[in-house]
């Protein structure tokens, strides 16, 4: 069935690095992809979204590529703040569902 | 716009006392809303899909008489956990579906539930 893959373990780095979160997923056809944000307590809210191979997404500084050729959806960030600590989850859409992946706990120090 | 709201944020309760949680579209209707329970530093495990009107659809392994969903309106879907232990202490979440846009859920606060 349809899977989302994510790094294993926490990451830590300090404020202004540049972030980077892998994603594989497995899926029959051409799900939508998502990137979802926790921050403590609280729920997911949606942090950027692909349709289709190719379309890049993006919001609040954060970026997505949808490839296909490596069924990837890495999201990144090229200077992180104390305020982007959070959890991160991958996520696709496939027969009629959201599928995550485990998450990644991301912790800037200023 | 695409707000989904959780009441209550959190509650504490009894073992063996039944406890509701809400879950409301404020801005839009949500024909499809998702029930899901999230276990402390782990992702969120689907419990059930429910279709306004309709019964709900649960995933395997969810106990439909423990975990009651009532999807009565385009805009309100309840869980009720009937007789509650310990053990169904957790975070709750439920998302809702925009219809014009199929493959985007919008995500509640949750609820942390407490079971003494």
């Amino acid at each position: 069935g349809d899977s989302v893959t994510q790094m294993e373990g926490p990451v830590t780095l300090s404020e202004e690095a540049f972030l980077t979160i892998n994603c594989t997923y497995t899926a029959t056809g051409y799900p939508s992809l998502f990137w979802y944000v926790q921050y403590p307590g609280e729920g997911l809210q949606l942090l950027l979204k692909a349709t289709k191979a190719d379309d890049k997404g993006s919001n609040k500084g954060f970026e997505a590529t949808y490839r296909k050729e490596t069924t990837s959806f890495h999201l990144e960030k090229g200077s992180v703040q104390v305020s982007d600590s959070a959890v991160y989850f991958c996520a696709l859409y496939g027969n009629n569902r959201l599928a995550f992946g485990k998450g990644n706990q991301v912790v800037v120090i200023p | 716009g695409a707000v989904v709201s959780q009441h209550p944020s959190w509650v504490i309760c009894k073992s063996g006392t039944s406890v509701k949680i809400e879950c409301r579209s404020l801005d839009f209707q949500a024909t499809t809303m998702f029930w899901y329970r999230q276990f402390p530093k782990q992702s969120l495990m689907l419990m059930a899909t429910s279709n306004e009107g309709s019964k709900a659809t649960y995933e395997q392994g969810v106990e439909k008489d423990k975990f009651l969903i009532n999807h009565a309106s385009l805009t309100l879907s309840t869980l009720t956990v009937t007789s509650a232990h310990p053990e169904d202490s957790s975070f709750y979440i439920c998302s809702a579906r925009d219809g014009d846009r199929t493959d985007t859920q919008y995500f509640g606060p949750g609820t942390r539930l407490t079971v003494l």
